[in-house]
């Protein structure tokens, strides 16, 4: 069985960092691309990153050179830094893990979500 | 970047109705369109794959179609546990693009 479970969110001010990790199991975790996607409270659903099996990273616009995400096989964790964290990143942040191995854009297993609250 | 819009942003329905949801690529993605269902209080759960192929497990009143711009998703007689915000998500390239959500209420 998939398990997919989100550690690292809390409270952080403006432009400060923190580190959202995920742990995966269930599946070679190596074969899989991996997502974050996050949610604003009431608000509805937006992709912010993903890395191949094999490494490739893409970002949002809205996060781009601001978050990092980076993946460790030998842990089957994916991680991401997100750095100068500004009040409309707060969300709901979920692990997704993709539907078939080698591809991207389907999310097929989701973690619970780890909540970022970026505040003053 | 494409963009994604989902109609109606909400609508209510009895038990035992048929309900359609539409969303709308603002470029052609083909068949790469994929629908969710999140639940309140839950994580998203993925339902549909390739506009119209039903992942294992979900019930068969769930169909999608639609091709190149137009989608659709139908619930063939509505049950309560359908109550749910429901997502298209376009998969034809990064950034991938989620619809703004159409909540479902009975």
């Amino acid at each position: 069985e998939v398990q997919l479970l989100e550690s690292g969110g809390g409270l952080i001010p403006p432009g400060g960092s923190l580190r959202l990790s995920c742990a995966a199991s269930g599946f070679t975790f190596s074969d899989y691309g991996m997502n974050w996607v996050r949610q604003a409270p009431g608000k509805g659903l937006e992709w912010v990153s993903a890395v191949s099996g094999g490494g490739t990273t893409y970002y949002a616009d809205s996060v781009k050179g601001r978050f990092t995400i980076s993946r460790d096989n030998s842990k089957n964790a994916l991680h991401l830094q997100l750095n100068s964290l500004r009040v409309e990143d707060t969300a709901l942040y979920f692990c997704a893990k993709e539907r078939l191995a080698g591809g991207l854009g389907h999310f097929e297993h989701w973690g619970q979500g780890i909540l970022v609250t970026v505040s003053p | 970047d494409i963009q994604m819009t989902q109609s109606p942003s909400s609508l209510s329905a009895s038990v035992g109705d048929s309900v359609t949801i539409t969303c709308r690529a603002s470029q052609d993605i083909n068949i790469r369109l994929n629908w969710y269902q999140q639940r309140p209080g839950k994580a998203p759960k993925f339902l549909i794959v390739a506009a119209s192929t039903l992942q294992s497990g979900v019930p068969s009143r769930f169909r999608g179609g639609g091709s190149g711009t137009g989608f659709n998703l139908t619930i063939s007689s509505l049950q309560p546990e359908d109550v749910a915000t429901y997502y298209c998500q376009e998969s034809y390239g990064t950034p991938y693009i989620f619809g703004q959500g159409t909540r479902v209420e009975i």
